[in-house]
């Protein structure tokens, strides 16, 4: 199993500012991920972090908003840009092992709250 | 289009009773289903999947699940229920055909162990 940590584990940011959070694996992983748990609601997938190239985007999320870089394949960042107080919620990275039938591992959450 | 249905919001049960979380999906071929547990505070934590085989899988912590796919249900079960197994419990389906990687997850649903 993969171990995934993330920073910072929680932030408190003003309107109009932008938060990068960081995804560390502990060992190499094929697929990374990034979704967004908005406050009583489930997992929304963000987008599919690609190694050396552009993030996969999935529908209602952009880049513009949500720029991602995975330079490694131990290591991805998100962005949340020029938030809102919408942009409140737990931002979760996770990673998939070398085949699709392995099961997801999590980070433990950024919990982002924008006032 | 995939999709994942988690129909009880909350499910109470008195503590060394059996427990079940239902749920529900849809999707084109053969699907991967996982289930996982969300603890307050935490990130998610891996249960248990159904790839293939046994249509009766077994888990972490003494859950296990059902895969009936004319029902299309992956009921998530657990004989004796413990105090400490109250969390936010997440079905979540994977289409791998596209071999994307994506998971798609249910609403979630909250699970009230009274002692």
């Amino acid at each position: 199993s993969a171990v995934i940590s993330q920073k910072p584990s929680r932030d408190i940011c003003q309107r109009g500012t932008s938060l990068t959070i960081q995804c560390q694996v502990d060992s190499q992983v094929t697929m990374m991920f990034w979704y967004r748990q908005q406050p009583g609601q489930s997992l929304t997938l963000i987008a599919t972090a690609n190694q050396g190239s552009e993030a996969t985007y999935e529908s209602g999320f952009v880049i513009d908003k949500f720029p991602i870089s995975r330079p490694n394949l131990t290591f991805s960042t998100l962005t949340v840009s020029n938030m809102s107080p919408e942009d409140s919620s737990i931002y979760l990275c996770s990673a998939l092992g070398e085949t699709s039938y392995n099961e997801q591992f999590f980070g433990p959450g950024t919990r982002l709250t924008v006032l | 289009a995939q999709s994942v249905a988690q129909p009880e919001d909350q499910v109470n049960v008195a503590e060394g009773n059996p427990l079940t979380v239902k749920c529900t999906y849809s999707v084109s071929g053969n699907p991967y289903l996982f289930w996982y547990v969300q603890y307050p505070n935490r990130g998610l934590q891996f249960l248990l999947k159904y790839i293939t085989g046994d249509n009766l899988v077994k888990g972490s912590y003494g859950f296990e699940a059902e895969f009936n796919k004319s029902q299309t249900s992956f009921h998530l079960k657990k004989p004796s229920a413990l105090v400490s197994d109250s969390a936010l419990y997440f079905c979540a389906v994977r289409d791998p055909s596209g071999n994307t990687g994506k998971l798609i997850f249910g609403q979630g649903t909250t699970l009230q162990v009274k002692p």
